[in-house]
């Protein structure tokens, strides 16, 4: 059974407008989180992470909120751009390095 | 650094042979991970190492997979035999902390 899930796979936007990606777990005990893109024929790389002891980390136009009380996590991107296009999996940890990932939001930002 | 690498980058083999995939980690990382990526499942977590010692294999699937790490600079993953359902993007990462650097993956269709 996934404990990380992204319910929509696909999300399409407009430039310049907000992304909002989405992030579901089970797990209560995990107590970091990561967003992670993807670009076609390349391996995931790190965007942005938060820890449980926050609700909010911001980075550039990259804000990840999480809600512990909902066990859901989501990623704002404002604004989009066309660049943004990728999949975007988010992942969490209870400790140990050991991470589990969702099956990705494949994000189309249209120019 | 060149980053994790991986290799081959493509390999099409067929059903009941034997398949390896290599990953060389990011100098000085102590933690290797073997992900595989599929449509239904995701990012899945196959199998990670610490310090070249296998920590946790509970997402390896089968007995025909397997993976060693002989070397701080060395890791395969071995199919053996192989077959369809095998067919997957499978990556190998590399981390110090929390964060995961991945290779470009390897991927795999097994006709």
């Amino acid at each position: 059974d996934q404990q990380v899930k992204q319910n929509s796979p696909s999300l399409s936007v407009q430039e310049g407008r907000i992304s909002i990606l989405n992030c579901d777990y089970t797990n209560s005990m995990f107590d970091y989180f990561l967003w992670y893109k993807k670009y076609p024929a390349e391996g995931p790389t790190f965007l942005i992470s938060i820890s449980s002891i926050k609700d909010k980390n911001e980075d550039g136009r990259f804000t990840v909120f999480l809600n512990k009380s909902a066990k859901h996590l989501s990623l704002h991107i404002v604004p989009s751009q066309p660049g943004d296009s990728a999949v975007y999996f988010c992942a969490a940890s209870a400790g140990f390095n050991k991470f589990y990932f969702g099956s990705g939001t494949k994000l189309n930002v249209k120019p | 650094d060149a980053g994790v690498i991986q290799s081959p980058r493509h390999e099409v083999t067929e059903m009941g042979q034997e398949v390896t995939l290599r990953c060389k980690p990011i100098s000085g990382h102590d933690y290797l991970f073997w992900y595989r990526q599929t449509m239904m499942r995701g990012l899945e977590l196959l199998i990670y190492f610490n310090n070249n010692v296998p920590i946790d294999d509970s997402g390896m699937p089968e007995d025909r997979f397997s993976a060693k790490m002989p070397n701080a600079s060395f890791s395969t993953l071995k199919i053996q035999p192989s077959e369809p359902r095998d067919s997957a993007v499978y990556f190998c990462a590399s981390s110090i902390y929390n964060e995961q650097f991945f290779g470009p993956g390897t991927r795999l269709t097994v006709l």
